[in-house]
């Protein structure tokens, strides 16, 4: 069965730092979406992707943080300088279309860690 | 905003017993609602959904019925098993957009 994949599992870095955390979304999908959960705390939605372009974006997703899709298999979501809390599980997740009839499909996350 | 709550976890049962995990919501309009859950180390999977009132979304044993009077999506199963021990997140989405809003996850504990 197909399914979203992130890189890395878990992630450590210095405040300060740039890091890029991948997804390679389901590959028929054309909707890539960023959600963020702080331990304890809420899954959020950060932003939502479609030909190329930002689609939806939350107040959390300032201008630290950053999406491409370098290429047609990967989803990246870049943190130009990481903060204390930035650290967090970032899942991403992709869909066929953004109707809500189409599930969203999640990957496992990536565990940011930030020092 | 869009909102959703949910009833703080853990909640702990025993195998065969009955579960009801409440959430209501808070959205302008008429959002789809679901049900995820999330097993030890992986992602979150869709479990069920309503996309109007009155629907009843079921999977797994698992059911709930979109209340719009009441703006509640509870869900229930009448027998858990072990297997079902998880993190279970209720979540809206607007007609007119693309983001899922959380709750903040019910952590379910069975004990054979």
């Amino acid at each position: 069965e197909p399914e979203v994949t992130q890189t890395p599992s878990h992630q450590v870095t210095q405040m300060g730092q740039e890091v890029i955390l991948r997804c390679v979304p389901i590959s028929n999908h054309l909707y890539f979406y960023w959600y963020r959960q702080i331990l304890g705390q809420k899954v959020e939605f950060l932003v939502s992707f479609y030909n190329n372009e930002i689609s939806e974006k939350s107040e959390i997703f300032d201008d630290q943080f950053s999406v491409e899709r370098p290429d047609g298999s990967n989803f990246t979501l870049k943190i130009r300088s990481t903060k204390l809390e930035d650290s967090a599980m970032y899942f991403c997740a992709s869909s066929e279309s953004q109707s809500p009839y189409n599930e969203q499909f999640f990957g496992p996350g990536t565990r940011l860690t930030v020092l | 905003g869009d909102s959703v709550t949910q009833m703080e976890g853990p909640v702990t049962l025993s195998e065969e017993a009955f579960l009801t995990i409440n959430c209501t919501y808070t959205a302008t309009g008429y959002p789809s609602l679901f049900w995820y859950v999330q097993y030890p180390g992986e992602g979150l999977q869709l479990l069920l959904k309503a996309t109007k009132a009155d629907d009843k979304g079921s999977n797994k044993g698992f059911e709930a019925t979109y209340r719009k009077e009441t703006t509640s999506f509870h869900l229930e199963k009448g027998s858990v098993q072990v297997s079902d021990s998880a993190v279970y997140f209720c979540a809206l989405r607007r007609d007119a957009g693309n983001m899922l809003t959380f709750g903040g996850g019910t952590r379910l504990m069975v004990k054979p």
